[in-house]
């Protein structure tokens, strides 16, 4: 698959508390993304990290890349009842298709 | 702010009608890109265009044809629409080079009845 795979599909926490993301893939990448899209702002870049990078930080969120395992995660730190959406990861690969996965739907309970 | 616009926002049209749903950036970006999307569902990527004069089919099937005569203009035609169609149609547009992030438009969501 060129996809990458979210994990967990459905996440709900309390307000304040953190959030983990996580994707796995299975195809070399030049990039990753994460987005998110809710009902008010429809699909929105996050932040990107590129293959020879291991970490990046943007306000709040923090995304890390392991490409000997494939993996990727985005933790959102003191949860806000605006961070509830879908994320998506977004794989870039050499012809720079933006391919999505399947999203996690997080949910900021008050 | 992203200036990507796709215009209707809102469709309802009957089986067997001629649709043309309209995707506009300002941006300058070259390459373009068209979603469907079901609520709750994921994205697939159904056509993609790296500049003018190209076009390519993405990972999804489609019956839908697009074009680009112009860089910023990517429309997407679907010749007789049936209710399988029924989604939502997601424009993005992005630039070639380091930063490839893409900018999505707000979507047209066509109901074929």
């Amino acid at each position: 698959s060129q996809q990458g795979e979210e994990d967990p599909q459905a996440l709900s926490i309390q307000e304040g508390e953190n959030a983990t993301m996580n994707c796995s893939y299975k195809t070399s990448i030049n990039n990753l993304q994460w987005y998110r899209q809710n009902s008010g702002r429809g699909l929105v870049h996050l932040i990107l990290i590129r293959s020879n990078e291991r970490e990046k930080h943007s306000g709040r969120l923090r995304v890390t890349l392991d490409t000997s395992k494939k993996s990727s995660s985005l933790l959102i730190t003191a949860s806000r009842a605006a961070d509830t959406a879908s994320y998506f990861c977004v794989l870039v690969q050499g012809a720079q298709k933006l391919v999505f996965g399947q999203g996690t739907r997080l949910t900021i309970n008050p | 702010e992203a200036d990507i616009y796709q215009t209707p926002r809102y469709l309802v049209i009957g089986t067997g009608k001629k649709i043309t749903l309209e995707c506009s950036q300002t941006m300058g970006h070259d390459k373009m890109y068209w979603y469907q999307q079901d609520p709750g569902m994921e994205l697939h990527l159904i056509h993609y265009s790296y500049g003018v004069n190209s076009t390519e089919k993405g990972d999804l099937s489609s019956e839908s044809t697009v074009s680009r005569i112009r860089t910023e203009h990517f429309p997407l035609t679907l010749e007789s629409a049936r209710p399988s169609h029924t989604s939502q149609y997601l424009c993005a547009s992005s630039v070639t080079g380091g930063r490839t992030e893409a900018f999505f438009g707000q979507g047209t969501r066509l109901t074929v009845v």
